[in-house]
């Protein structure tokens, strides 16, 4: 079975600077596919990002982008100049070719002014 | 595009009682998820659907929970009867397909006293 693994429960980021979150990951698949989700407090679940294992170029999305480091089964997101409406739980999520999401146990992220 | 529409936002019943949540997804996809988040066991995949065909139940806890998907419009998870430890909050989620990217709706708190 895949699991997906996020080893920081909790990071804190000053506003306009850099934060990185971890996630690994474990698949013996080739093709497969990686998300990260935001969860803010009125609890709905938001894309931020997406990345397909078979694309050796990393994902990228306005701030948000990824360092997605397949032979080490690491998806990390970068999140630069952080904004006070980044603060929210991230989720890490895996999905095989034509299978589920397999979602980690999430980080939360806090935002300093 | 409306996203996905989930009713109720908030439900708060007591033991014993029939509670039946609702789901509208996007109006184009294909499949759709049921997932169910707590704090103990983080976010569940329930059951799918696509085109309207249940696909995988296998996450449903035990037969008090029951999902329904009559058309590409519409799709209901029932719970009966319905127990504290149900407490959660469902979300739904579609997508163009089975192997496209999930939106999820806002999501339906249920509280069981």
């Amino acid at each position: 079975a895949q699991t997906v693994t996020q080893s920081q429960p909790e990071m804190s980021v000053q506003e306009a600077e850099t934060v990185t979150l971890s996630c690994t990951y474990d698949t013996s698949e080739s093709d497969y596919y990686l998300f990260w989700y935001k969860q803010p407090p009125s609890r709905q679940m938001i894309l931020v990002i997406r990345q397909e294992a078979y694309k050796q170029q990393n994902a990228t999305e306005n701030r948000f982008s990824v360092n997605f480091q397949k032979a080490a089964k690491s998806f990390s997101l970068k999140i630069s100049d952080s904004q006070l409406g980044d603060a929210a739980m991230y989720f890490c999520a895996y999905r095989k070719a034509g299978n589920m999401l397999t979602f980690g146990g999430g980080t939360r992220l806090m935002v300093k002014p | 595009d409306a996203g996905v529409i989930q009713s109720p936002r908030h439900e708060v019943t007591e033991m014993g009682q029939e509670v039946t949540l609702r789901c509208k997804p996007i109006s184009g996809h294909n499949s759709l998820f049921w997932y169910r988040q707590t704090m103990m066991r983080g976010l569940e995949l329930l059951i799918y659907f696509n085109n309207n065909v249940p696909i995988d139940d296998s996450g449903m806890p035990e037969d008090r929970f029951s999902a329904k998907m009559p058309n590409a419009l519409f799709s209901t998870l029932k719970i009966q009867p319905s127990e504290p430890r149900d407490s959660a909050v469902y979300f739904c989620a579609s997508s163009r397909g089975p192997q496209e990217t999930q939106y999820f709706g806002p999501g339906t708190r249920l509280l069981v006293l």
